[in-house]
């Protein structure tokens, strides 16, 4: 299993407000990184999978880069809006699976 | 619109009854995972299968889960006998392997309570 981490565990923000947090795996035989959003009570969901160093995705105000020669990648969301109050958790394939983080717990304040 | 289904949605159980829950992959995809949503580790992987074999189910409790794809639509996972701290939502997802760039699809999960 592939140490994949998180950080921060979790964080607050106002609405409005922009906010960044990381993705920190093992640079070695990588293939892709994936990210997910799990809404409360909901069940995660892809938003992104990333494969080329120095890659940048995006989708509405979520954007999120890869750098995998130092391994990591960090997921930025603009403008926080109280709808992307989720847990993000990113993952590494290895072995037909996925191992995820821990996940970032996202709280916007209104 | 394909979706991972699965069922029951909802379980409250006694103690030391057995539990089945069930998963209805995506039709064509080739593996299917069991997940176990907890409090200290977010997504806890119990068991997958790629082309219907089980890859790996070290993840669980073997001595009272079980999980089985007796065909390409259907996957089980079993406790016999349950017990309170079994209590947590299961999650089924599927893909396609070897998985690389192709994401999981996560079923809606069975929120299971064992008193």
């Amino acid at each position: 299993i592939l140490n994949v981490e998180q950080s921060p565990q979790s964080l607050h923000v106002q609405e409005g407000d922009s906010t960044n947090f990381t993705c920190s795996f093992p640079s070695s035989n990588f293939y892709a990184l994936h990210w997910y959003r799990w809404e409360t009570a909901k069940s995660p969901e892809a938003l992104f999978v990333m494969t080329l160093n120095g890659d940048e995705k995006k989708k509405g105000r979520i954007s999120a880069t890869l750098n995998t020669k130092e391994g990591y990648s960090y997921l930025y969301i603009k403008g926080s809006q109280p709808e992307d109050s989720a847990t993000y958790l990113c993952a590494r394939p290895s072995d037909y699976k996925l191992s995820f983080g821990a996940g970032t717990t996202v709280t916007v304040r209104a | 619109d394909a979706r991972v289904t699965q069922t029951p949605r909802d379980k409250v159980t006694e103690m030391g009854q057995e539990v089945t829950m069930r998963c209805q992959p995506i039709l064509g995809h080739n593996t299917v995972f069991w997940y176990r949503q907890t409090m200290m580790q977010g997504l806890e992987l119990l068991a997958y299968f790629r082309n219907r074999a089980p890859l790996d189910d070290s993840g669980m409790p073997k001595d009272r889960f079980s999980a089985e794809m007796p065909d390409a639509t259907l996957a089980t996972l079993k406790i016999q006998p349950s017990e309170p701290r079994d209590s947590a939502v299961y999650f089924c997802a599927s893909g396609l392997a070897p998985g690389f760039v192709d994401e999981q699809f996560f079923g809606p999960g069975t929120r299971l309570t064992v008193l």
